[in-house]
């Protein structure tokens, strides 16, 4: 039953390696959204998808890559890992109309070592 | 692009007694308003939102206020409990662009039995 899921909730991985984080949303909407909580919970974004397409790209790094393989799904594949990137990171979906909510997961707690 | 100040950052209130949170906007093409409360290891979920044509909207103990000309809005919460303690967040979007939320930097609420 849940709308937004992702998956792990938690992640400890070394600096340097590669990991990746799932998200499915069942609530059939159109846009999916990454966004990163940093230690003082600022929200920010990093990616938009519209129906698989990306459509926002914040700065962010190019060693993170998103990936939608259909517009249920937006995996986010992170890159040579570092410890700036530990930090909870939430999934989010909404239809895509900007005057309805976004549902967010529960969040991936990735710390880097 | 649109920039959301939030304020307080904390904010601490006696059981009972009435909390507000404040947030203004940059973009006057902003026109959706969501709050969001964030319980501990949680995601962020929608409590109240509010859409440019309207001035005030009431959802029994929380009410949220828009100014579309001084480009602020606020959050209310009255009598308010202990399970009210979260982080809030306020945010902004642009239905005329899609879907694309910016967030405020939250507000810690804490609630004193």
């Amino acid at each position: 039953d849940t709308a937004v899921s992702q998956t792990p909730k938690y992640l400890v991985t070394q600096m340097g390696n590669d990991k990746s984080i799932k998200c499915e949303q069942n609530l059939g909407h159109d846009t999916m959204y990454w966004y990163k909580q940093d230690s003082k919970k600022f929200l920010k974004i990093m990616f938009s998808y519209n129906n698989k397409e990306l459509i926002i790209n914040e700065t962010v790094p190019n060693r993170f890559s998103p990936k939608s393989p259909d517009k249920a799904h937006l995996n986010l594949h992170i890159n040579s890992l570092e410890l700036g990137d530990s930090a909870v990171y939430f999934c989010a979906s909404s239809p895509y109309r900007g005057d309805t909510e976004a549902f967010f997961g529960q969040g991936t707690r990735l710390t880097v070592v | 692009g649109e920039n959301v100040e939030q304020h307080p950052s904390t904010l601490s209130v006696q059981e009972g007694d009435s909390a507000v949170i404040k947030c203004t906007y940059s973009d006057s093409a902003s026109n959706y308003f969501p709050w969001y409360k964030q319980e501990l290891g949680k995601g962020p979920q929608l409590i109240i939102d509010i859409r440019s044509n309207v001035g005030e909207k009431k959802d029994q103990r929380i009410a949220v206020t828009l100014n579309k000309t001084a480009k602020h809005f606020s959050l209310h919460i009255t009598e308010t409990q202990p399970e009210d303690s979260a982080v809030y967040f306020c945010a902004a979007s642009n239905s005329h662009t899609g879907n694309q939320f910016y967030f405020g930097t939250g507000t810690s609420l804490t609630v004193i039995p």
